[in-house]
């Protein structure tokens, strides 16, 4: 079974300056789709960024961006200029493009953003 | 344009009483379906997901259950509410494309007591 490992609870980062979140996943498959997902303190879900895993290229998103090691089975996304709402948890993501029916998320990682 | 209806937002209910909590989806046909609940340090964790009326998967053994009697609609059950069952539960939909992104409801908060 895959699963999705985010082995860090909290992060911090100043305003304006860049952040890295980590993210890696466990599976035996070739294709698959990995995403981003931002909740505020709104508990709303939103989608930051996506990544397809055959293609080599990271995904960018405005300020977001993702260093995708297939090998290595790591995804982790870097937020940069940091903004004060930004704040909020992120949520590390896989789906198998084999089976599509099950999203898998990671623990999270709630990120603070000062001033 | 697709739109996710989830409620209620709050729910405060004893111990050993029953619970349904229901959600909707709008624009859309066919729609994979999750309950997923959030506790503290455990991220999201995914409850039951279905592809299609009546066909329901489980991820966890508990005290919970699901159904889905119409396409876009997807019911989280329980007949007896234990203290653990306290937590945020998300309802989302995506469309069976892999690539698609899950579309979330705005979430139940249940505090049992």
């Amino acid at each position: 079974a895959q699963t999705v490992t985010q082995s860090q609870p909290e992060m911090s980062v100043q305003e304006a300056e860049t952040v890295t979140l980590s993210c890696t996943y466990d599976t035996s498959e070739s294709d698959y789709y990995l995403f981003w997902y931002k909740q505020p303190p709104s508990r709303q879900m939103i989608l930051v960024i996506r990544q397809e895993a055959y293609k080599q290229q990271n995904a960018t998103e405005n300020r977001f961006s993702v260093n995708f090691q297939k090998a290595a089975k790591s995804f982790s996304l870097k937020i940069s200029d940091s903004q004060l709402g930004d704040a909020a948890m992120y949520f590390c993501a896989y789906r198998s493009a084999y089976n599509t029916d099950k999203l898998i998320f990671g623990t999270g990682t709630r990120l603070q953003v000062f001033p | 344009s697709q739109t996710i209806h989830q409620w209620p937002a709050t729910l405060v209910q004893p111990v050993g009483s029953p619970l349904s909590l229901e959600c909707t989806v709008e624009g859309t046909s066919n729609p994979n379906l999750y309950w997923y609940r959030q506790a503290a340090g455990r991220g999201l964790q995914l409850l039951f997901y279905s592809v299609g009326i009546g066909q329901i998967s489980s991820e966890v053994p508990q005290n919970l259950s699901a159904s889905r009697p119409q396409d876009r609609q997807f019911i989280l059950s329980s007949k007896k509410l234990l203290l653990s069952d306290s937590g945020f539960y998300l309802c989302a939909w995506s469309s069976v494309a892999g690539g698609s992104e899950a579309f979330f409801g705005q979430g139940t908060r249940l505090t049992v007591v």
